[in-house]
């Protein structure tokens, strides 16, 4: 299967600084990604989406860029609170195919 | 709604003992999947169903057995638990497709003594 890497296991912030977790995807047929939140002793929990036809999505506090060329993703979480502690994975997919999970970067925000 | 539930929380195996863990979703999704999740590895695919009745394999289906009897139900059965099967195992359903949104349960953390 594919494999979806994040470049950084562990990330720290401060609280009400900007926060950027990026992932790497090997397969450039993918064209579906997700990124999820675990809280620990939790189950990963939506947090947005996109299409390989966007280059970036925005929700609330949260921003997801695409950049396909080189096969990179990355979440930017503004104003990072402390209840945005978690770890955060990366989730890629193919037409018709299984998700694929990265390992996931663990965010810790210091207040 | 309840979304995805998963029974037990936790259990303690002893090698060979089998077991079966239990998921439910009450959202009428037709899709529902069952991942592993190993320490610091992203989670893995065991099995997943599209439909009642249709079952099929994911990345890591060995020692591991599946049934969807209802739309809403779809149990994990471990049959001769081993050390290796301990993990966390989570739940997860979607609306129609396998590159919809999936919601996950809450996990059951499985230990194999």
């Amino acid at each position: 299967g594919e494999s979806v890497g994040l470049h950084l296991p562990t990330l720290s912030v401060q609280e009400g600084d900007n926060s950027i977790i990026n992932c790497a995807y090997s397969n450039s047929a993918s064209d579906y990604f997700i990124w999820y939140k675990q809280e620990s002793g939790k189950g990963p929990q939506f947090i947005i989406d996109i299409r390989s036809n966007m280059d970036k999505r925005q929700g609330q506090r949260v921003t997801v860029l695409l950049n396909k060329t080189v096969k990179h993703l990355s979440l930017q979480i503004a104003a990072t609170q402390p209840g945005d502690s978690a770890v955060y994975f990366c989730a890629e997919n193919m037409p018709g195919n299984q998700f694929y999970f990265g390992t996931g970067t663990s965010l810790t925000v210091i207040p | 709604n309840a979304g995805v539930t998963q029974t037990p929380k936790f259990r303690i195996l002893k090698i060979g003992q089998s077991m079966t863990l239990q998921c439910a979703q009450d959202m009428n999704h037709n899709y529902m999947y069952w991942y592993r999740q190993d320490p610091g590895m992203g989670l893995k695919l065991i099995y997943y169903s599209v439909g009642a009745g249709i079952t099929d394999k994911g990345e890591v289906p060995n020692g591991y057995n599946v049934s969807r009897s209802t739309t809403e139900d779809f149990p994990l059965r471990l049959e001769l638990a081993a050390p290796s099967q301990t993990s966390v195992y989570f739940c997860a359903s979607s609306y129609s497709s396998l590159d919809n949104e999936q919601f996950f349960g809450p996990g059951t953390r499985l230990t194999v003594l």
